[in-house]
């Protein structure tokens, strides 16, 4: 079945540390990639989106992301966490077959201490 | 501000009654989706419009419509509320209604309606 898996529900990571969130997906075609910010009592902000040629892509706020055909994998990455990167982060992908409509994983739930 | 607007932000009502929520979408965006949010569910897709017209249906209830108007405003209609409608529903609004010859369509959310049902 095509999906879009999100392993870990909640990360805890110090300010200043680096942050890694995963992406998996399941789809028969490589699809369009996004990753998606909701901090609290917001709506979703885009961060980052993959379509096609350099693998790593850089977006805002300091985020990058790397796809990675053979593993099936789109990873969020930001080298050194600030507090207000507290948020919820969404992984989502976009299929041509489907009109690029959007999938969602669940969601990895971030949050930073002191 | 993304430039997608939503009307509620937030709304209470009981079960067995009726509530549209509003959204108007980013200058120039032709194509509107309507998002619900819930706990067990996550994000899903219910709806889209473009330029007046249904594009595409997803998970969406019978006792839900949308549509479209001419200023390219949508409304999200949900009828015979039960507690397990209550979500937050989320609005996004795009240029196209497919990525075409650029590639993905680039979504932007609105900050989204949130439905309590007592």
């Amino acid at each position: 079945a095509q999906s879009v898996t999100q392993p870990d529900i909640h990360i805890t990571v110090s300010e200043g540390a680096s942050l890694e969130l995963r992406c998996n997906y399941s789809y028969g075609a490589t699809p369009y990639l996004f990753w998606y910010v909701q901090s609290p009592g917001q709506g979703l902000q885009l961060l980052l989106k993959y379509f096609s040629g350099d693998t790593l892509v850089q977006g805002i706020k300091g985020f990058e992301a790397e796809f990675k055909r053979s593993q099936s994998s789109f990873n969020l990455r930001k080298p050194s966490v600030h507090w207000s990167d507290a948020a919820e982060y969404f992984c989502a992908v976009g299929l041509r077959s489907n009109d690029y409509k959007l999938s969602f994983g669940a969601g990895t739930t971030v949050t930073v201490r002191a | 501000d993304s430039g997608v607007t939503q009307t509620p932000k937030h709304l209470i009502t009981a079960t067995g009654q009726r509530v549209t929520l509003r959204c108007s979408p980013r200058s120039g965006d032709l194509s509107v989706y309507w998002y619900q949010q819930s706990l067990d569910q996550g994000l899903q897709f219910l709806i889209q419009y473009y330029n007046g017209e249904e594009r595409a249906k997803g998970n969406i209830l019978e006792r839900f419509s949308a549509q479209q108007f001419p200023d390219l405003h949508s409304e999200l209609n949900l009828s015979s509320l039960e507690l397990g409608d209550s979500a937050l529903y989320f609005c996004a609004s795009s240029v196209s209604w497919s990525g075409g010859a650029s590639g993905a369509n680039v979504l932007t959310f609105g900050a989204g309606s949130r439905l309590t049902v007592l």
